[in-house]
């Protein structure tokens, strides 16, 4: 268990909607990463926030958002979904912002019907 | 830009005989290297990481890895493979400088044979 949670498991809805994933980072680390994993993607890096600011950005969509609140949980926003959007989401957290290895969380899996 | 190559999608390797899961970047400025391990259905879990200093790095469960600035290879290796050892590896790279985001390989499946 790496002590990072993320919520729902599963995550299943249809195209147009929207849908919010929240994490938990682990006790004490104030760096949470967002990836998305899908089959022909592999794992992308999407955004990193660091005790609350913006810190790095990848290949985010501008469909999606993120924010990190003040007791560090972070939500990812999934807006205007499409089919391609399926895949698995998953979180990271770190104890800083610069080169620390990542904790990962178990992932939400997302279906776009 | 920064990318990282694994050129194998897959690799097999009869257990108690030593394994290499390969790795190759291309970064400007120094590169900080990680590996890390999928199990099935599970997050991924890091392994080991390269930073600066000795070029053999160890990790976690007898890996380890060893970098190669000329080759820009990142190399992992186990001396003797486990079956428990079978699983996704991926391998990842980041430049040195703030605001700076992660980049990874697309995977290398592992599969320890009895």
């Amino acid at each position: 268990d790496s002590g990072v949670t993320q919520t729902p498991k599963h995550l299943i809805t249809a195209t147009g909607q929207r849908v919010t994933l929240r994490c938990s980072p682990r006790s004490g680390d104030l760096s949470v990463y967002w990836y998305q994993q899908s089959l022909d993607q592999g794992l992308q890096f999407l955004i990193q926030y660091y005790n609350g600011e913006e810190r790095a950005k990848g290949n985010i969509l501008e469909r999606f958002s993120a924010q990190q609140f003040p007791d560090l949980h972070s939500e990812l926003n999934l807006s205007s979904l499409e089919l391609g959007d399926s895949a698995l989401y998953f979180c990271a957290s770190s104890e800083g912002a610069g080169i620390y290895e990542q904790y990962f969380g178990p992932g939400t899996r997302l279906t776009v019907t | 830009a920064q990318s990282v190559a694994q050129p194998e999608d897959q690799v097999n390797v009869a257990e108690g005989n030593p394994l290499t899961v390969k790795c190759t970047y291309s970064v400007s400025g120094n590169p900080y290297l990680f590996w890390y391990v999928q199990y099935p259905n599970r997050g991924l879990q890091f392994l080991l990481k390269y930073i600066t200093g000795d070029n053999l790095v160890k990790g976690s469960y007898g890996f380890e890895a060893e970098f190669n600035k000329s080759q820009t290879s990142f190399h992992l290796k186990k001396p003797s493979a486990l079956v428990s050892d079978s699983a996704l590896y991926f391998c990842a790279v980041r430049r040195d400088n703030y605001g700076q985001n992660f980049v990874f390989g697309p995977g290398t499946r592992l599969s320890v044979l009895p």
